[in-house]
């Protein structure tokens, strides 16, 4: 597989179930995010993670938890969700990291296809 | 602070039309990157385009056209010739320079080309 491989496509839970998000990328890349997708709404940067490494926690409450546990995989695990929480949640890759001597502005991201989740 | 704004919610078109997507933006940095993404049915975005803010001249790839004018603070989107495979969200979004730059996306126009 090529590019960034999200899954499940579709998730639905209740507010008390605890589930994980998967993502994985065979690019090679450096960095991996987190976003989040709402109707009507700007994306939402959740987490960023730099050589495997937390480098951004766009203040997520803690019923979101990341975890990158190597520089290919990504996790965000899911717990005691509210139904706001149903969103298009987008995980992305990125050749340079958040390393401050590469001008990370000019990352490109490579996005995976998301994995839309419900929570009832 | 950065803000993107994609007036444009929701744009109709018949196939063979030209079509542009407005964006405009605000930002402190001298030097900041403009880009445009697609999102097709599918659900990934796509890249399309970067642009340094010090590289004002337009750019044409195919049926695709940017017009960026440092002026107005507007990066606008053309497509010539729309085809019904255009269709989908697009996005524009900007970054500033340095480690650590956080890209700010609009809020989207969704784009429809009918036959």
């Amino acid at each position: 597989e090529t590019g960034v491989t999200q899954t499940p496509r579709h998730l639905v839970m209740g507010m008390t179930n605890k589930k994980s998000l998967k993502c994985e990328q065979h690019l090679g890349h450096n960095a991996m995010y987190w976003y989040k997708q709402s109707a009507k709404k700007p994306l939402e940067l959740m987490f960023v993670y730099s050589l495997e490494e937390r480098v951004e926690n766009n203040s997520v409450p803690s019923r979101f938890s990341p975890e990158c546990p190597n520089s290919s995989h990504l996790f965000l695990h899911l717990h005691t969700l509210q139904p706001e929480d149903s969103a298009l949640y987008l995980c992305a890759s990125s050749q340079y990291g958040y390393d401050s001597s590469v001008d990370s502005g000019a990352n490109v991201l490579t996005f995976g296809a998301g994995s839309r989740l419900t929570v009832l | 602070a950065q803000k993107v704004t994609q007036a444009q919610t929701e744009i109709s078109v018949v196939e063979k039309e030209d079509v542009t997507l407005d964006c405009v933006y605000e930002t402190r940095d001298t030097t900041y990157y403009l880009f445009w993404y697609k999102q097709p049915p599918s659900g990934e975005l796509v890249f399309l385009i970067r642009r340094n803010s010090f590289d004002e001249q337009n750019e044409i790839s195919g049926r695709y056209s940017w017009n960026f004018q440092k002026s107005t603070s507007s990066f606008n989107f053309t497509i010539t010739a729309s085809q019904v495979v255009d269709s989908a969200v697009y996005f524009c979004a900007l970054s500033g320079t340095g480690g650590g730059n956080k890209l700010t996306f609009g809020t989207g126009t969704q784009l429809k080309v009918e036959l």
